[in-house]
């Protein structure tokens, strides 16, 4: 019954490698959001999709691309992983059209780069 | 864009009592501003919001204040209990679409 889910919780991996995080949500709603947290916790929207559409591009490496099959579901894949790019990644998602603005969170993935 | 600065970074209280966290933002056109707790190795859980058409908004022993003159809004938490220790960031935004978060507040609740 999660609302927000990700796969995997923990991914550890060296630098140069290609990975990808996956986030699916079951309640409905329009949009889905990447956003990065740092080792100060500071957190930062990366992306954001409505309907399958790229609604939102922060100022992101062009590593990182995110993938939206279908409104229930955003992956972020990431291509040669650098030191810098440790962090936890949270998935978020809400229901815009409905004019609800509340965002909700996956657990989280912590990415550890070696 | 949007900037939005929070304080205290770090808040120590005695149980029992008050703790109030504020926070500024840049963008006038904001309109929606949520407050989220997160725990340690947990996911940000919102935990209450507010938006610029009202002034004040409560949920049990926590309220939201919004002054959109002044473009600042804040947390207040009465009767803190230990459970309440968490980190709490406040964020604004246009439509709900794109969060700008503060960079967080540490509230440690000493019982």
């Amino acid at each position: 019954d999660t609302a927000v889910s990700q796969t995997p919780k923990y991914l550890v991996t060296q630098m140069g490698n290609d990975k990808s995080i996956k986030c699916e949500q079951n309640l409905g709603h329009d949009t889905m959001y990447w956003y990065k947290q740092d080792s100060k916790k500071f957190l930062k929207i990366m992306f954001s999709y409505n309907n399958k559409e790229l609604i939102i591009n922060e100022t992101v490496p062009n590593r990182f691309s995110p993938k939206s099959p279908d409104k229930a579901h955003l992956n972020l894949h990431i291509n040669s992983l650098e030191l810098g790019d440790s962090a936890v990644y949270f998935c978020a998602s809400s229901h815009v059209v409905a004019g609800s603005y509340e965002q909700y969170f996956g657990p989280g993935t912590r990415l550890t780069v070696t | 864009g949007e900037n939005v600065e929070q304080h205290p970074s770090t808040l120590s209280v005695q149980e029992g009592d008050s703790a109030v966290i504020k926070c500024t933002y840049s963008d006038s056109a904001s309109n929606y501003f949520p407050w989220y707790k997160q725990e340690l190795g947990k996911r940000p859980q919102l935990i209450i919001d507010i938006r610029s058409n009202v002034g004040e908004k409560k949920d049990q022993r926590i309220a939201v204040t919004l002054n959109k003159t002044a473009k600042h809004f804040s947390l207040h938490i009465t009767e803190t209990q230990p459970e309440d220790s968490a980190v709490y960031f406040c964020a604004a935004s246009i439509r709900g679409n794109k969060l700008v978060f503060g960079a967080g507040t540490i509230l440690r609740v000493k019982s």
